[in-house]
C-alpha cells in the first residue's frame, strides 16, 4: 500500500526537543521531493519544510527557521524533523507530504503538544 | 509571498457552482495548487499547476489562472464538496499556503 505513517508527537515542555518520523511505503522514496506541514488546533495549513530527493536542497519557513532541521534517510524510506527550543506555538498536527503533481500523497499526522 | 483567498467562509447549496479567488502577493506563474480538507481528515490534492485536475479528482474540480490571481471552481456542488479548500504556492520558497476557504451547507 502506498502511504506515510508520521510518528513521535508528544506532549514536551517548552524549551524542550522532540523528533518526528515519517516513514514511506509503496513507492520509490529517495525518488520523491518532500515537505514537512503542520496545522495548529482550529487553524489553517502552515508549511514548515521542504527536501530534495537528497539533502543537497533543505529550505524551512521562518518561524521554525534555526530551530528544526529536516533529513532524510532514503535508504530506511524515512523522512525525519528534529525539533529543538519548542515554544507554545509549535503546538500543532505535524504531516509529512509527498511532492509529486502537488503535494499528492499525505500521511495521517503526529500530534506534538508544547506546555508546561 | 502571500496567498489572500476570498471568501474566508462561504455558505452553498448542493448543485450550486461556487468559484474560490486566491491573490498572489507576486508573480507565481502557474505554480498553485488547490487542497481539499474535511474535520479529522489529511488535505488531498484538487488541482495542481494551476489548472491540472489530479488523477482521480472529479471533474467538477476545476481551475484557472496565472500570475498573481488564481480561482477553483466546484460545478453541481456535492454533500462531499463541504471541506475546506486551500490554495498553495510553489513558485519559490518559503512556501505558502492560503487561510481557507469554509464551504458549509445552505
Amino acid at each position: 500500500e502506498v502511504q506515510l505513517v508520521e510518528s513521535g508527537g508528544d506532549l514536551v515542555q517548552p524549551g524542550g526537543s522532540l523528533r518526528l518520523s515519517c516513514v514511506a511505503s509503496g513507492f520509490t522514496f529517495s525518488a520523491y521531493e518532500m515537505n514537512w506541514v503542520r496545522q495548529a488546533p482550529g487553524k489553517g495549513l502552515e508549511w514548515v519544510s521542504y527536501i530534495g530527493t537528497n539533502e543537497r536542497s533543505i529550505y524551512y519557513a521562518d518561524s521554525v527557521k534555526g530551530r528544526f532541521t529536516t533529513s532524510r534517510d532514503n535508504a530506511k524510506k524515512s523522512l525525519y524533523l528534529q525539533m529543538n527550543s519548542l515554544r507554545a506555538e509549535d503546538t500543532a498536527l505535524y504531516y509529512c507530504a509527498r511532492v509529486s503533481s502537488g503535494w499528492d500523497l499525505w500521511g495521517q499526522g503526529t500530534v506534538v503538544s508544547v506546555s508546561s | 509571498i502571500q496567498l489572500t483567498q476570498s471568501p474566508s467562509s462561504v455558505s452553498a447549496s448542493v448543485g450550486d457552482t461556487l468559484t474560490i479567488t486566491c491573490r498572489a502577493s507576486q508573480d507565481v506563474r502557474s505554480w498553485v495548487a488547490w487542497y481539499q480538507q474535511k474535520p479529522g481528515e489529511a488535505p488531498r490534492v484538487l488541482i495542481y499547476a494551476a489548472s491540472s485536475l489530479h488523477s482521480g479528482v472529479p471533474s467538477r474540480f476545476s481551475g484557472s489562472g496565472s500570475g498573481t490571481e488564481f480561482t477553483l471552481t466546484i460545478y453541481n456542488l456535492q454533500p462531499e464538496d463541504f471541506a475546506t479548500y486551500y490554495c498553495q504556492q510553489a513558485d519559490s520558497f518559503p512556501l505558502t499556503l492560503g487561510g481557507g476557504t469554509r464551504v458549509e451547507i445552505k
